[in-house]
């Protein structure tokens, strides 16, 4: 029930094209939903988030789309360009024992070709 | 900003011997630092939460006396790893929140460790 399934493990995009990842969650008591980035060799980078009472964000060219009935969320990166290539990472939340804990997604390697 | 860093970026060491790693957040004050753990073309597990001035809380199947934690002040944590194994060669990343309870969490740049 504390897993997060993230969708394709693995994706190829042309240069300009929007790319959507996929997650999918079980535990109704997740409530913040953030995206990161993460290059080789590099910790994460925090994107965007997103809250359950909210059904869309954008920021810049990254777009969370939030499904809270079929506990699924997504993002799109418009206009990608090749230096977007790089590992993404959903992940879901919920405050255990006073702390909100982070539980990830399996990632999805992301190639943007020129 | 939210800076997270942590030091060394990569240690090499031998097996059996205990390896420190230290996460610091440089522009915050960070009562919850948390540390993962992540090995090659995998994603991040979640060892332990660490709070300032308490003890660590280790999530299930982490030997607490194998990974210590101490969170001493609220700009630093250490893990240490003892008597490393090859086995424990990893990724290892801290975050940190910046107040109590806090959703985002600021990653600092990871230590890779290698244990011959």
């Amino acid at each position: 029930q504390q897993q997060v399934k993230q969708s394709p493990q693995s994706l190829i995009v042309q240069k300009g094209g929007i790319p959507i990842i996929n997650c999918a969650y079980e535990n109704t008591a997740f409530d913040y939903f953030p995206w990161y980035q993460q290059f080789p060799g590099k910790g994460p980078a925090l994107l965007i988030a997103i809250r359950p009472d909210v059904s869309e964000k954008k920021e810049g060219r990254f777009t969370i789309s939030f499904n809270k009935s079929a506990k699924q969320f997504s993002l799109h990166i418009m206009d990608s360009q090749p230096g977007d290539s790089a590992t993404y990472f959903c992940a879901a939340s919920t405050r255990i024992q006073g702390a909100q804990k982070l539980v990830f997604g399996q990632g999805t390697r992301l190639t943007i070709n020129p | 900003g939210a800076v997270v860093s942590q030091h060394p970026s990569r240690v090499i060491c031998k097996s059996g011997t205990s390896v420190k790693i230290e996460c610091r957040s440089l522009d915050f004050q960070a009562t919850t630092m948390f540390w993962y753990r992540q090995f090659p073309k995998q994603s991040l597990m979640l060892m332990a939460t660490s709070n300032e001035g308490s003890k660590a809380t280790y999530e299930q199947g982490v030997e607490k006396d194998k990974f210590l934690i101490n969170h001493a002040s609220l700009t630093l944590s250490t893990l240490t790893v003892t008597s490393a194994h090859p086995e424990d060669s990893s990724f290892y990343i801290c975050s940190a929140t910046k107040g109590s309870g806090q959703e985002t969490q600021y990653f600092g740049p990871g230590t890779r460790l290698l244990v011959l």
